[in-house]
């Protein structure tokens, strides 16, 4: 597997929620709580939303919120803002003779 | 406060060896609670991994990329380093740094760094 599934994009007005899905496999995202997610605005570097599917890291707001249903983890951001507008990836331990660690394609998030 | 910052030639020309360090503040290298990792992203592309080293010397690479990166660590300099070798126009992105904590697979990132190839 290369790559964990996202949208390519999703939107939504100001003050709206929106949610951001990512799909994997009973080897990564199904098997494991270790899902994290980033934010990346441009020409930026990614900064960590949310670790072990749902924890917040210390700074972040909690209009993001983390969860996970079997194998699709996913980015719920409610009262959405100007601000958030960004790229988002996820990621996930995944279980491989080769591989500790899989990304997501990548969500562009369009505040309208 | 923790802090990772990438340096090294921003064009390397084709075939040759792509050199990059990450210097680290506020945490030693030598702690077992993180891996420490290299990350890439070409223009408009998606993250990806290329790979880690552990203070202990061991290492993982993405297969992608194992026949031709090597990342070692240097204790007494807090540094660790990314060598890829045989590169291409391909190999252009911006490269980031990053500490992972080992404990939750969650990664903490350098500023980034474009690196060209080009002739």
């Amino acid at each position: 597997q290369s790559a964990l599934t996202q949208p390519a994009s999703v939107s939504g007005s100001p003050g709206q929620s929106i949610t951001i899905s990512c799909t994997g496999t009973s080897n990564d995202v199904g098997g494991y709580k270790y899902v994290s997610w980033y934010q990346q605005h441009p020409g930026k570097a990614p900064k960590l939303m949310i670790y072990d599917v749902s924890d917040r890291p210390s700074g972040v707001s909690n209009r993001f919120f983390g969860s996970k249903s079997g194998n699709t983890a996913s980015l719920t951001i409610s009262g959405l803002q100007a601000e958030d507008e960004a790229d988002y990836y996820c990621s996930s331990y995944i279980r491989s003779l080769t591989l500790d660690v899989i990304f997501g394609g990548g969500t562009k998030l369009t505040v309208l | 406060q923790v802090q990772l910052q990438e340096s090294g030639p921003g064009l390397v020309k084709p075939s040759e060896t792509l050199s990059l360090t990450c210097t680290v503040s506020g945490v030693s290298v030598s702690s077992g609670t993180y891996y420490w990792s290299w990350i890439r992203q070409p223009p408009g592309k998606r993250l990806e991994w290329i790979g880690y080293v552990y203070y202990s010397g061991h290492t993982n690479y993405n297969p992608s990329l194992k026949s031709r990166v090597t990342i070692s660590v240097d204790t007494s300099k807090n540094q660790f380093s990314l060598k890829l070798s045989s590169v291409t126009a391909a190999d252009t992105a911006v490269y980031y740094c990053a500490r992972i904590v080992t404990s939750n697979w969650s990664f903490y990132w350098g500023q980034g760094t474009l690196v060209t190839v080009s002739s």
